[in-house]
């Protein structure tokens, strides 16, 4: 597609609720990211998807946390047993293979009532 | 581990002003170093990009340099407007494969 496009815009889930989070990179982007942002706070990276290669998870915050990426495509990101700390805009990159930089999508507000 | 901080947190100017926001890292094995615009409720905009090999980049009235050496960035914006009122951030990427993120500069721009 034309940019990073990311499902749902918004979502509100109940406390104990799953929830998942997608993330359609740019065609041919061989990296994917996801971050988090609190309100008000800067963006803390979670976990990082480069090709085939294992996935760089040192980010996630516990084990409630897991993201999987089909091949190059789309990826999801998990989040089981939600608390409210857990509310935050959660931010999907891609980009090519080098070092070149990153195009976000416009991210999942996520609420926990 | 790579440190990014960007000073001021906040910064407020009439319309019209030149102005420079700062970056700086504290690796400086880098492979580029990318500049966003955040709105309030949005994503993440990229505004230019400055591989490790360059030294700056120009996009319109923005100008962003690096001195990789001294761990530095600077994002320069011409002829200040309201409409460039937003949260600015830079971004360092390393041979971990990721950027790491500064916190942000908000910049409000006044009529």
């Amino acid at each position: 597609g034309a940019g990073v496009s990311q499902s749902p815009s918004n979502k509100v889930t109940e406390k104990g609720k799953d929830v998942e989070l997608r993330c359609d990179p740019i065609s041919g982007h061989t990296a994917l990211y996801w971050y988090r942002q609190r309100l008000g706070q800067g963006l803390e990276f979670l976990i990082y998807f480069q090709g085939n290669s294992a996935p760089d998870k040192s980010g996630l915050p516990s084990d409630r946390f897991s993201a999987e990426r089909t091949g190059e495509s789309v990826s999801t990101l998990t989040i089981q047993r939600t608390q409210q700390e857990d509310s935050a805009v959660y931010l999907c990159a891609s980009s090519p293979s080098g070092p070149y930089g990153y195009t976000f999508g416009s991210g999942t507000r996520l609420t926990v009532v | 581990k790579q440190e990014v901080t960007q000073i001021p947190a906040a910064l407020s100017v009439p319309e019209g002003e030149n102005l420079v926001l700062n970056c700086s890292f504290t690796d400086s094995a880098i492979y580029n170093l990318q500049w966003f615009r955040q709105d309030p409720g949005k994503g993440l905009t990229s505004l230019l990009l400055i591989q490790s090999s360059q030294r700056e980049q120009t996009s319109g009235r923005l100008n962003a340099s690096l001195d990789k050496s001294s761990g530095r960035s600077t994002l320069y914006i011409a002829a200040s407007q309201p409409g460039d009122s937003a949260t600015y951030l830079c971004a360092v990427l390393t041979n971990a494969g990721k950027s790491t993120f500064g916190d942000g500069t908000t910049l409000t721009v006044k009529p």
